[in-house]
């Protein structure tokens, strides 16, 4: 079956530009999460969604960082104003749910790598 | 507060050997605890974890894991090391405080590199 997509794969944007990442998750999948990941670095938590609701956006570097899934599905990560230092590339990942002591694996997309200028 | 270390940047292994690769957490609580790898352009993938249980797991591709609560340590190690085994490896530990999901905190990877 298909996995997790992401567009577009590469972005390169001058720098003050608007931005907009889109994720497909696993069809059914309940658990969305976007991470960046810097050059060299390992993954680091942005933001968590259950459905439509956004649970957790407390690694959201600023408020120039902003995430939706309006049905529940596809999400868009969209960055207001762009800075060099939100180079990086931006990987979504699903699980299939959220229960209290979820002990599932996340299944990851391939990435948006962005390149501010 | 919660980290997980990577100690190694590399890894160099000759095919055939026996690899580790190494990892240790500090985590409030039990540890839920995760090995993904990252080939090159491509997303994350899931090779196995630790919840509960027994302190070896096996996962995908022939590895495994020992969970080792003394040392705080989780390391991968797979017995006989191929070429395609070669890319970046993450240790990753559920946050403790994430309320029930898998609120992941990273290691900064390790890179394995199997030579023939």
């Amino acid at each position: 079956g298909a996995g997790v997509s992401q567009s577009p794969r590469y972005k390169v944007a001058k720098r003050g530009q608007d931005v907009a990442l889109r994720c497909d998750p696993i069809s059914g999948h309940v658990s969305l999460f976007w991470y960046q990941q810097a050059l060299g670095q390992g993954p680091e938590f942005l933001t968590y969604f259950q459905n439509e609701a956004q649970l957790d956006k407390s690694g959201l570097p600023s408020d120039r960082f902003f995430a939706e899934r309006p049905e529940g599905s596809v999400s868009t990560l969209k960055i207001q104003r762009t800075q060099q230092e939100d180079s990086a590339v931006y990987l979504c990942a699903s699980s299939p749910r959220s229960l209290a002591g979820d002990s599932y694996e996340q299944y990851f997309g391939p990435g948006t790598r962005l390149t501010v200028t | 507060a919660q980290s997980v270390a990577q100690p190694e940047d590399q890894v160099n292994v000759a095919e055939g050997n026996p690899l580790t690769v190494k990892c240790t957490y500090s985590v409030s609580g039990n540890p839920y605890l995760f090995w993904y790898v990252q080939y090159p352009n491509r997303g994350l993938q899931f090779l196995l974890k630790y919840i509960t249980g027994d302190n070896l797991v096996k996962g995908s591709y022939g590895f495994e894991a020992e969970f080792n609560k003394s040392q705080t340590s989780f390391h991968l190690k797979k017995p006989s090391a191929l070429v395609s085994d070669s890319a970046l490896y993450f240790c990753a530990v559920r946050d403790f405080w994430s309320g029930g999901y898998n609120k992941l905190i990273f290691g900064a990877g390790t890179r394995l590199a199997v030579h023939p």
